[in-house]
Protein backbone atom coordinates (compact mmCIF):
# COMPACT_ATOMS: atom_id res chain seq x y z
CA UNK A 1 0.00 0.00 0.00
CA UNK A 2 1.12 3.24 -0.61
CA UNK A 3 -0.86 5.55 1.45
CA UNK A 4 -2.73 6.76 -0.82
CA UNK A 5 -6.56 5.53 -0.45
CA UNK A 6 -9.32 6.49 -2.72
CA UNK A 7 -13.01 6.26 -2.76
CA UNK A 8 -15.25 4.88 -4.25
CA UNK A 9 -13.13 1.98 -5.71
CA UNK A 10 -15.91 1.55 -8.25
CA UNK A 11 -18.71 4.38 -9.50
CA UNK A 12 -21.46 3.65 -12.35
CA UNK A 13 -23.70 6.89 -12.92
CA UNK A 14 -25.85 8.29 -15.34
CA UNK A 15 -25.13 11.12 -17.57
CA UNK A 16 -27.09 13.49 -15.26
CA UNK A 17 -25.65 12.20 -12.10
CA UNK A 18 -23.83 14.33 -9.64
CA UNK A 19 -21.05 11.73 -7.79
CA UNK A 20 -17.55 13.42 -6.18
CA UNK A 21 -13.86 11.00 -6.03
CA UNK A 22 -12.62 10.79 -2.99
CA UNK A 23 -8.62 11.09 -2.25
CA UNK A 24 -6.83 10.59 1.36
CA UNK A 25 -3.43 10.94 2.22
CA UNK A 26 -1.37 11.03 5.63
CA UNK A 27 1.68 11.12 4.33
CA UNK A 28 2.49 14.56 4.84
CA UNK A 29 2.53 15.17 1.58
CA UNK A 30 2.28 18.18 0.05
CA UNK A 31 1.24 18.27 -3.53
CA UNK A 32 -2.10 16.13 -5.03
CA UNK A 33 -2.81 15.25 -8.07
CA UNK A 34 -6.20 14.00 -10.24
CA UNK A 35 -5.20 11.88 -13.08
CA UNK A 36 -7.03 10.10 -16.27
CA UNK A 37 -6.22 6.87 -17.49
CA UNK A 38 -7.82 5.32 -20.25
CA UNK A 39 -6.58 2.24 -22.38
CA UNK A 40 -3.71 2.70 -24.71
CA UNK A 41 -3.73 6.53 -23.88
CA UNK A 42 -0.79 8.07 -21.61
CA UNK A 43 -1.98 9.16 -18.20
CA UNK A 44 -3.27 12.67 -18.66
CA UNK A 45 -2.50 14.96 -15.94
CA UNK A 46 -5.70 16.36 -14.73
CA UNK A 47 -5.76 18.66 -11.81
CA UNK A 48 -2.55 19.61 -9.61
CA UNK A 49 -2.72 21.08 -5.79
CA UNK A 50 0.47 22.51 -3.75
CA UNK A 51 -0.08 23.10 -0.21
CA UNK A 52 -3.97 23.68 -0.84
CA UNK A 53 -3.68 25.89 -4.06
CA UNK A 54 -4.30 24.69 -7.49
CA UNK A 55 -1.37 25.41 -9.57
CA UNK A 56 -2.43 23.30 -12.58
CA UNK A 57 -5.25 23.01 -15.00
CA UNK A 58 -4.28 20.93 -17.43
CA UNK A 59 -7.66 22.13 -19.84
CA UNK A 60 -9.87 20.24 -18.01
CA UNK A 61 -13.77 20.20 -19.06
CA UNK A 62 -15.71 22.21 -16.59
CA UNK A 63 -18.00 19.29 -15.32
CA UNK A 64 -15.17 17.90 -13.56
CA UNK A 65 -14.94 20.21 -10.38
CA UNK A 66 -11.57 19.63 -8.12
CA UNK A 67 -11.67 20.33 -4.45
CA UNK A 68 -9.21 20.50 -2.12
CA UNK A 69 -9.87 21.26 1.22
CA UNK A 70 -6.70 20.43 3.01
CA UNK A 71 -3.44 19.05 2.28
CA UNK A 72 -5.02 15.69 3.16
CA UNK A 73 -7.62 15.62 1.34
CA UNK A 74 -8.77 16.23 -2.60
CA UNK A 75 -12.08 15.28 -4.26
CA UNK A 76 -13.37 15.59 -7.48
CA UNK A 77 -17.00 16.75 -8.02
CA UNK A 78 -18.27 15.39 -11.34
CA UNK A 79 -21.60 16.49 -13.10
CA UNK A 80 -23.14 16.02 -16.55
CA UNK A 81 -20.15 13.76 -17.52
CA UNK A 82 -20.13 12.17 -21.19
CA UNK A 83 -19.55 8.37 -22.05
CA UNK A 84 -16.21 9.31 -23.20
CA UNK A 85 -15.09 10.06 -19.62
CA UNK A 86 -15.37 7.04 -18.88
CA UNK A 87 -12.05 5.82 -17.29
CA UNK A 88 -10.05 5.55 -14.08
CA UNK A 89 -9.37 7.78 -12.21
CA UNK A 90 -6.44 8.08 -10.37
CA UNK A 91 -5.08 9.84 -7.24
CA UNK A 92 -1.61 11.27 -6.32
CA UNK A 93 0.25 12.74 -3.67
CA UNK A 94 4.22 13.74 -3.38
CA UNK A 95 6.58 15.17 -0.91
CA UNK A 96 8.67 18.42 -1.96
CA UNK A 97 9.09 19.40 -5.49
CA UNK A 98 7.46 18.62 -8.86
CA UNK A 99 10.41 15.85 -9.26
CA UNK A 100 10.11 14.10 -5.79
CA UNK A 101 8.45 11.04 -6.21
CA UNK A 102 4.65 10.94 -7.00
CA UNK A 103 2.83 7.97 -4.50
CA UNK A 104 -0.76 6.77 -6.54
CA UNK A 105 -3.87 5.64 -5.19
CA UNK A 106 -5.58 2.22 -6.64
CA UNK A 107 -8.06 4.41 -8.35
CA UNK A 108 -11.78 5.00 -9.10
CA UNK A 109 -12.87 2.76 -12.10
CA UNK A 110 -15.56 5.30 -13.44
CA UNK A 111 -18.29 4.16 -15.81
CA UNK A 112 -20.63 6.73 -17.29
CA UNK A 113 -23.94 5.23 -18.99
CA UNK B 1 5.02 20.86 -25.24
CA UNK B 2 6.67 17.67 -24.08
CA UNK B 3 5.74 14.44 -26.31
CA UNK B 4 7.13 10.93 -25.05
CA UNK B 5 6.94 7.63 -27.22
CA UNK B 6 7.64 4.28 -25.75
CA UNK B 7 8.19 1.18 -27.48
CA UNK B 8 6.99 -2.10 -27.76
CA UNK B 9 3.36 -1.78 -26.33
CA UNK B 10 3.72 -5.21 -25.47
CA UNK B 11 6.40 -7.46 -24.44
CA UNK B 12 7.12 -11.26 -23.69
CA UNK B 13 9.85 -12.31 -22.00
CA UNK B 14 10.75 -16.07 -21.35
CA UNK B 15 11.39 -15.93 -16.91
CA UNK B 16 14.79 -15.44 -16.72
CA UNK B 17 15.71 -13.40 -20.19
CA UNK B 18 16.36 -9.49 -19.83
CA UNK B 19 13.45 -7.00 -20.97
CA UNK B 20 14.33 -3.65 -22.67
CA UNK B 21 11.91 -0.84 -22.95
CA UNK B 22 12.26 2.44 -24.69
CA UNK B 23 10.70 5.88 -24.75
CA UNK B 24 12.25 8.64 -26.42
CA UNK B 25 11.11 12.91 -25.92
CA UNK B 26 10.58 16.08 -27.73
CA UNK B 27 11.83 18.64 -25.12
CA UNK B 28 15.28 18.85 -25.00
CA UNK B 29 14.64 21.03 -21.35
CA UNK B 30 13.10 17.61 -20.17
CA UNK B 31 15.76 16.46 -17.05
CA UNK B 32 14.13 13.82 -14.98
CA UNK B 33 13.12 10.62 -15.73
CA UNK B 34 11.32 8.03 -13.82
CA UNK B 35 9.79 4.50 -14.47
CA UNK B 36 6.69 3.43 -13.11
CA UNK B 37 5.37 0.18 -12.81
CA UNK B 38 1.49 -0.64 -12.82
CA UNK B 39 0.02 -3.74 -11.46
CA UNK B 40 -3.21 -4.79 -12.17
CA UNK B 41 -5.72 -3.27 -9.59
CA UNK B 42 -3.80 -0.97 -8.55
CA UNK B 43 -2.01 2.78 -9.55
CA UNK B 44 1.39 3.17 -10.86
CA UNK B 45 4.95 2.79 -8.61
CA UNK B 46 7.81 4.11 -8.78
CA UNK B 47 10.47 1.70 -9.51
CA UNK B 48 13.59 3.43 -10.61
CA UNK B 49 14.04 7.11 -12.07
CA UNK B 50 17.68 9.27 -13.71
CA UNK B 51 18.42 12.61 -13.88
CA UNK B 52 19.87 14.27 -16.85
CA UNK B 53 23.44 14.60 -15.24
CA UNK B 54 24.23 10.86 -15.04
CA UNK B 55 24.25 8.13 -17.88
CA UNK B 56 22.80 5.07 -16.20
CA UNK B 57 21.65 4.00 -12.82
CA UNK B 58 21.30 0.37 -11.41
CA UNK B 59 19.39 -1.13 -8.67
CA UNK B 60 19.28 -5.05 -8.18
CA UNK B 61 17.76 -6.05 -11.80
CA UNK B 62 16.67 -3.01 -12.63
CA UNK B 63 18.61 -0.46 -14.98
CA UNK B 64 18.08 3.13 -16.72
CA UNK B 65 20.06 4.04 -19.36
CA UNK B 66 19.45 7.45 -20.80
CA UNK B 67 21.36 9.22 -23.95
CA UNK B 68 20.79 13.22 -23.50
CA UNK B 69 21.81 14.15 -27.00
CA UNK B 70 19.26 11.28 -29.24
CA UNK B 71 16.29 11.63 -26.20
CA UNK B 72 16.08 8.56 -25.11
CA UNK B 73 15.97 6.28 -22.28
CA UNK B 74 15.51 3.05 -21.74
CA UNK B 75 14.63 0.78 -18.71
CA UNK B 76 16.44 -3.15 -18.09
CA UNK B 77 15.02 -5.69 -16.23
CA UNK B 78 17.56 -8.36 -16.17
CA UNK B 79 16.44 -12.23 -14.90
CA UNK B 80 13.07 -11.51 -15.26
CA UNK B 81 10.64 -13.18 -12.58
CA UNK B 82 7.07 -14.19 -13.00
CA UNK B 83 6.05 -10.73 -10.31
CA UNK B 84 8.11 -8.50 -12.99
CA UNK B 85 4.85 -9.05 -15.59
CA UNK B 86 3.09 -5.35 -15.20
CA UNK B 87 2.53 -2.31 -17.71
CA UNK B 88 5.35 -0.20 -16.65
CA UNK B 89 5.26 3.90 -17.87
CA UNK B 90 8.01 6.30 -18.73
CA UNK B 91 7.65 9.66 -17.95
CA UNK B 92 9.42 12.96 -18.40
CA UNK B 93 9.59 16.21 -16.46
CA UNK B 94 11.50 19.74 -16.95
CA UNK B 95 10.95 20.92 -13.15
CA UNK B 96 7.43 21.83 -13.61
CA UNK B 97 4.48 20.68 -12.30
CA UNK B 98 3.51 18.10 -15.17
CA UNK B 99 4.83 14.91 -15.63
CA UNK B 100 4.75 13.53 -19.05
CA UNK B 101 3.93 9.71 -19.37
CA UNK B 102 4.52 7.27 -22.33
CA UNK B 103 1.46 5.43 -23.36
CA UNK B 104 2.67 2.06 -21.55
CA UNK B 105 4.05 -1.23 -22.12
CA UNK B 106 2.78 -4.46 -21.16
CA UNK B 107 5.59 -6.89 -19.96
CA UNK B 108 4.17 -10.79 -19.54
CA UNK B 109 6.82 -12.97 -18.55
CA UNK B 110 6.34 -16.80 -19.38
CA UNK B 111 7.07 -19.46 -16.90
Amino acid sequence: ETGVTQTPRHLVMGMTNKKSLKCEQHLGHNAMYWYKQSAKKPLELMFVYNFKEQTENNSVPSRFSPECPNSSHLFLHLHTLQPEDSALYLCASRPGGPQETQYFGPGTRLLVL
Amino acid sequence: GENVEQHPSTLSVQEGDSAVIKCTYSDSASNYFPWYKQELGKGPQLIIDIRSNVGEKKDQRIAVTLNKTAKHFSLHITETQPEDSAVYFCAANQGNEKLTFGTGTRLTIIP
